[in-house]
């Protein structure tokens, strides 16, 4: 099985930082990685997906970046509604997914 | 609108069977396949369930593999999970969603609670 290594585990921000979280593979995943943003109580929704393709309705300051089995997900200028858990997902092969990163305020 | 609604959780005893539905609306659910993940209390997401959109292929994890079906009945919009056989670490919040193809897992539902306790 690939597993899926996020870090941090918790980051602490403010609003307006630029920020950027770590996901990755223990093996080539090619481009087959997605970002989902988790908040309590709420279903879990779905950021980028491929690497560095923005879902439909997501603000901009979402990117994604990577291959192979290094990726990030990189907010440009936080805002209120972001502080939530991100957890990174691959398709590659099979299916599994990171362990999350909670992203709190400072 | 995309919705997908779980239903069906609850506390049940180690050894016994319950049955969750997901409820879709807001795209044609006979052209997707459909997944189930659990997340357990302060762990990680676990995919555990695949079914095809129109059940000719189903894929499931080892942890549930052989107690765990998943199904669907496309004339109503709904995706089953019937789970026999719980244990304690079956405890978990129980997810169902929407396959893409190529994106895979593009919405998904809020989830519905199971606890396996004696």
């Amino acid at each position: 099985d690939i597993q899926m290594t996020q870090s941090p585990s918790v980051l602490s921000a403010s609003v307006g930082d630029r920020v950027t979280l770590n996901c990755k593979a223990s093996q080539n995943i090619n481009k087959y990685l997605n970002w989902y943003q988790q908040k309590l109580g709420e279903a879990p929704k779905l950021l980028i997906y491929n690497t560095n393709n923005l879902q439909t309705g997501i603000p901009s300051r979402f990117s994604g970046s990577g291959s192979g089995t290094d990726f990030t997900l990189t907010i440009s200028s936080l805002q209120p509604e972001d502080f939530a858990t991100y957890f990174c997902f691959q398709h590659n092969s099979w299916l599994t997914f990171g362990s999350g990163t909670k992203l709190e305020i400072k | 609108e995309v919705q997908l609604v779980e239903s069906g959780g609850g506390l049940v005893k180690p050894g016994s069977s319950l049955k969750l539905s997901c409820v879709a609306s807001g795209f044609t659910f006979s052209s997707y396949g459909m997944h189930w993940i659990r997340q357990a209390p302060k762990k990680g997401l676990e995919w555990i369930a695949l079914i095809y959109y129109d059940s000719s292929n189903k894929y499931y994890a080892d942890s549930v593999k052989g107690r765990f079906t998943i199904s669907r009945d496309n004339s109503k919009n709904t995706l089953y999970l019937e789970m026999n056989s719980l244990r304690s670490e079956d405890t978990a919040m129980y997810y169902c969603a929407k396959d893409n193809i190529g994106t895979t897992l593009d919405y998904w539902g809020q989830g519905v609670m199971v606890t396996v306790s004696s």
